[in-house]
């Protein structure tokens, strides 16, 4: 079976800008969730999806939105970009119903980078 | 506020060295604690799951304990190789009404020298 996979790898955009990031789940799996890990903050928790419903939200500005297609595969926008937005986007896909409690599967992530 | 922590943040050890790394949770009403690891640049990738009922999950040279009640779990590494230079992470998941939540560590980075 294919794991997550993330497009892009890498990204470099300027402030002000917006981007939007994707993510294909493995094969049957319905839960999708993001993270941004920076070296300061560590890995943390933006939101979930399941059923292309979120179901969970972690503590970021509205400036970050996601949504979930039909097929279970993800984007993330963030828009109106800030210097602080640089990290690694990871996400990741679970078999069952929110963030578990079956094991959860990372794709590689996506670096951006924000000049 | 479940809070997760890991020490030491670094650690270096010649190869053939046992690893012991630590991960300290506040709340202890988790469901279950999984310890990733995690090279650099990349994704993570899970290592070993505990739930909450276990005492403890071994796989290969990996052994992972749970003490829910204080709030602990230690990620043992027999003998180890230059390939477990990483960094590991804990993440404990914590069911609620609310929706559930993932809470990481800052993970510890092993570095085994040759």
């Amino acid at each position: 079976k294919a794991g997550v996979t993330q497009t892009p790898r890498y990204l470099i955009k300027t402030r002000g800008q917006q981007v939007t990031l994707s993510c294909s789940p493995i094969s049957g799996h319905r839960s999708v969730s993001w993270y941004q890990q920076t070296p300061g903050q560590g890995l943390q928790f933006l939101f979930e999806y399941f059923s292309e419903t979120q179901r969970n939200k972690g503590n970021f500005p509205g400036r970050f939105s996601g949504r979930q297609f039909s097929n279970s595969r993800s984007e993330m926008n963030v828009s109106t970009l800030e210097l602080g937005d640089s990290a690694l986007y990871l996400c990741a896909s679970s078999l069952l119903a929110p963030q578990g409690p079956d094991t959860q599967y990372f794709g590689p992530g996506t670096r951006l980078t924000v000049l | 506020k479940q809070e997760v922590t890991q020490i030491p943040a670094a650690l270096s050890v010649p190869e053939g060295e046992n690893l012991v790394l630590n991960c300290s949770f506040t709340d202890s009403a988790i469901y279950n604690l999984q310890w990733f690891r995690q090279d650099p640049g990349k994704g993570l990738t899970s290592l070993l799951l505990i739930q909450s009922s276990q005492r403890e999950q071994t796989s290969g040279r990996l052994n992972a304990s749970l003490d829910k009640s204080s709030g602990r779990s230690t990620l043992y590494i027999a003998a180890s190789q230059p390939g477990d230079s990483a960094t590991y992470l804990c993440a404990v998941l914590l069911i609620k009404a609310a929706g559930n939540k993932l809470t990481f560590g800052g993970g510890t980075r092993v570095l085994v020298k040759p």
